[in-house]
């Protein structure tokens, strides 16, 4: 069974900074996601990827499929971006295999 | 409705009473699924409807629990006799797109049991 780590478990920012969450999985995948839950449990899709990297707005996801570790990245980080960050990895015929989470306070 | 509903949000059960968790898709998404996220943890998954066929339910954690869809659109998760340990948020996604391992999620708010 694929097991997806992620690290930190808990991160608290200032407004501002620069943010970095890394995601490693244990088995080759098909494509890694990355999902945003707030505190009223809905979860929303950041980005699925297979290889390289993703931009939508100052969010950005990396993949290196070869040391099978992804990244999120938030750049000029805001208070409204305090949530839950959780990967999850797709690999054959299996539903997605989702990790702990990191959960985000960005400080004003 | 425009996203994924769930209900009740929030339910409070005494251990061993039986709980009926809904969930609407969105209109027209073929797939289902059913999650269970304990405290701190990612989601778990339950099981898997492609229309009003389960196809997989190889994670439910016990034969207290049981999901239908019959008309191939609302879902109902029932859990009986419920325990403490059953205690958790369920969530619910819907899919426009078939098979177990799509990637294509559409996420509902969840529902809150606790089982005191």
């Amino acid at each position: 069974k694929n097991e997806v780590e992620q690290s930190p478990q808990n991160l608290t920012a200032q407004e501002g900074e620069f943010i970095t969450i890394n995601c490693s999985y244990s088995v080759g995948i098909s494509a890694l996601h990355w999902l945003q839950q707030h505190p009223g449990g809905g979860i929303v899709s950041l980005f699925m990827l297979s290889s390289g990297k993703k931009k939508h707005g100052r969010l950005i996801a990396t993949i290196n499929i070869q040391e099978k570790h992804s990244s999120l990245h938030i750049t000029a980080s805001h208070p409204r971006d305090s949530a839950v960050y959780i990967c999850a990895e797709r690999s054959g015929n299996t539903p997605l295999v989702f990790g702990k989470g990191t959960r985000l306070s960005v400080i004003a | 409705g425009a996203g994924v509903s769930q209900s009740p949000r929030y339910k409070v059960a005494k251990r061993g009473q039986d709980v009926a968790l809904r969930c609407d898709p969105i209109s027209g998404h073929v797939s289902l699924f059913w999650y269970q996220q304990a405290l701190g943890q990612g989601p778990e998954f339950l099981t898997y409807f492609q229309n009003e066929a389960q196809l997989d339910k190889s994670g439910l954690p016990s034969d207290r629990f049981f999901a239908e869809r019959p008309e191939g659109s609302v879902s109902t998760l029932k859990i009986q006799r419920t325990q403490q340990e059953d205690s958790a948020v369920y969530l619910c996604a819907s899919s426009p797109r078939t098979g177990l391992n799509t990637g294509e999620l559409f996420f509902g708010e969840g529902s809150r049991l606790t089982v005191l």
